[in-house]
């Protein structure tokens, strides 16, 4: 069964400068999908960023982009020019891409505090 | 593109009484998802359903818990009856799967109270 480990319960950074949030997966697939949930205190989940697992190239949206290590079964995310809009829980996620992968399994999120 | 809607966003509800929340998928998407969130147990899948069919219902923890999708634009999630231990927040989530790495789409939630 596929697995996602978020090791960091919590991170801060300061405004203005960058963070990264460390995700690892556990999978036998080759192909499959993840991506990055953000939750801010109104509880809406968001989608941040999204990456095919056959795609070399990491993903980029605006500040937000990913170190996606297939060997290592590593999808970070790094977020630059930190904002304090970037308060949030945020949420690895892996969705197999085999027919019938419909089950997105998520980690337990990292909480990022932005300080002023 | 009025997103996922769920309703209500907040119930209170006494334990043992029936409890009903409601979804609205995004039209087009073809896939539904119901999920619960705990502070202890973080995000749990319940059931999903693919084209109003549900495909697994492996994570719906108790009997007392059940779903239904009736058309591609209404689902419901059940408990009845409730106990203060399902208090936690209902989000329902739809998707076009099958399409590329499309992702979920989530409702604002439900925040369940059972006292």
């Amino acid at each position: 069964a596929q697995t996602v480990t978020q090791s960091q319960p919590e991170m801060s950074v300061q405004e203005a400068e960058t963070v990264t949030l460390s995700c690892t997966y556990d999978t036998s697939e080759s192909d499959y999908y993840l991506f990055w949930y953000k939750q801010p205190p109104s509880r809406q989940m968001i989608l941040v960023i999204r990456q095919e697992a056959y795609k070399q190239q990491n993903a980029t949206e605006n500040r937000f982009s990913v170190n996606f290590q297939k060997a290592a079964k590593s999808f970070s995310l790094k977020i630059s020019d930190s904002q304090l809009g970037d308060a949030a829980m945020y949420f690895c996620a892996y969705r197999s891409a085999s027919a019938g992968g419909f089950k997105t399994i998520f980690g337990a999120g990292t909480r990022l505090f932005v300080k002023a | 593109d009025a997103g996922v809607i769920q309703s209500p966003r907040h119930e209170v509800t006494e334990m043992g009484q029936e409890v009903t929340l409601r979804c609205k998928p995004i039209s087009g998407h073809n896939s539904l998802f119901w999920y619960r969130q705990t502070m202890m147990r973080g995000l749990e899948l319940l059931i999903y359903f693919n084209n109003n069919v549900p495909i697994d219902d492996s994570g719906m923890p108790e009997d007392r818990f059940s779903a239904k999708m009736p058309n591609a634009s209404f689902s419901t999630l059940k408990i009845q009856p409730s106990e203060p231990r399902d208090s936690a927040v209902y989000f329902c989530a739809s998707s076009l799967i099958g399409q590329g790495g499309s992702p979920l789409h989530f409702g604002n939630g439900t925040r369940l109270t059972v006292t």
